[in-house]
């Protein structure tokens, strides 16, 4: 597809269940972010991909946030154990290649999975 | 920490009438500099930037203005339309800065436009 790929739109959840998010980049696109917003938050950043090596985790919240990226593309965003504190839109963006004097730091995002945990 | 604010939650404007939307921020760092716009259950969708170098980019109805030593930037919309209506996210990156490049989202300002 030309846009960012997300799957599911919706997912609710039992606390304490592990779930899997889905992103699918533009084609071409070796960056990937993974973000979230919590309810009257901005975006937060979770975990960067410059191909399939991850060189910065800094934000993921805790370690029962991991994700992972195949192929130089689809990435995964998997919550272990979820808590009610997760819930969130999870937003996925992607960007054409590392930052240069040419290549611009804008990101193209996904419309985001909303994750409800009961 | 909030490295960038948008104190302003919501905003309501006349069509055809000026919005002003405003953004500031704390690290000297940051260079590089984004609006975003965002309609319910869609993601954002980028709408224009501006680099440190500069103080004005231009883009048909939407200006971004940025004031490096107040550490503030604004988006302006002349005229604004209903099709405007929706939150708009300021961001800012260090692209100068080795890492992540990762960027650094407000709080988001939700605009009104009344018909």
């Amino acid at each position: 597809g030309a846009g960012v790929s997300q799957s599911p739109s919706n997912k609710v959840t039992e606390k304490g269940k592990d779930v899997e998010l889905r992103c699918d980049p533009i084609s071409g696109h070796t960056a990937l972010y993974w973000y979230r917003q919590s309810l009257g938050q901005g975006l937060e950043f979770l975990i960067y991909f410059q191909g399939n090596s991850a060189p910065d985790k800094s934000g993921l919240p805790s370690d029962r946030f991991s994700a992972e990226r195949t192929g130089g593309s689809v990435s995964t965003l998997t919550i272990q154990r979820t808590q009610q504190e997760d819930s969130a839109v999870y937003l996925c963006a992607t960007r054409r290649g590392v930052t240069s004097g040419r290549v611009k730091n804008i990101q193209y995002f996904g419309a985001g999975t909303r994750l409800s945990v009961l | 920490d909030q490295q960038v604010k948008q104190n302003s939650p919501s905003l309501s404007v006349q069509e055809g009438r000026i919005s002003i939307l405003n953004c500031d921020y704390t690290n000297s760092m940051f260079d590089y500099f984004l609006w975003y716009k965002k309609y319910p259950a869609e993601g954002p969708t980028f709408l224009i930037s501006i680099s440190s170098i500069k103080d004005k980019n231009e883009d048909g109805r939407f200006t971004v203005f940025l004031n490096k030593s107040a550490k503030h930037l604004s988006l302006h919309i002349v005229p604004s339309q209903p099709g405007d209506s929706a939150v708009y996210f300021c961001a800012a990156s260090a692209m100068r800065v080795r890492g992540a490049n990762n960027l650094f989202f407000g709080t988001g300002t939700r605009l009104t436009v009344i018909p």
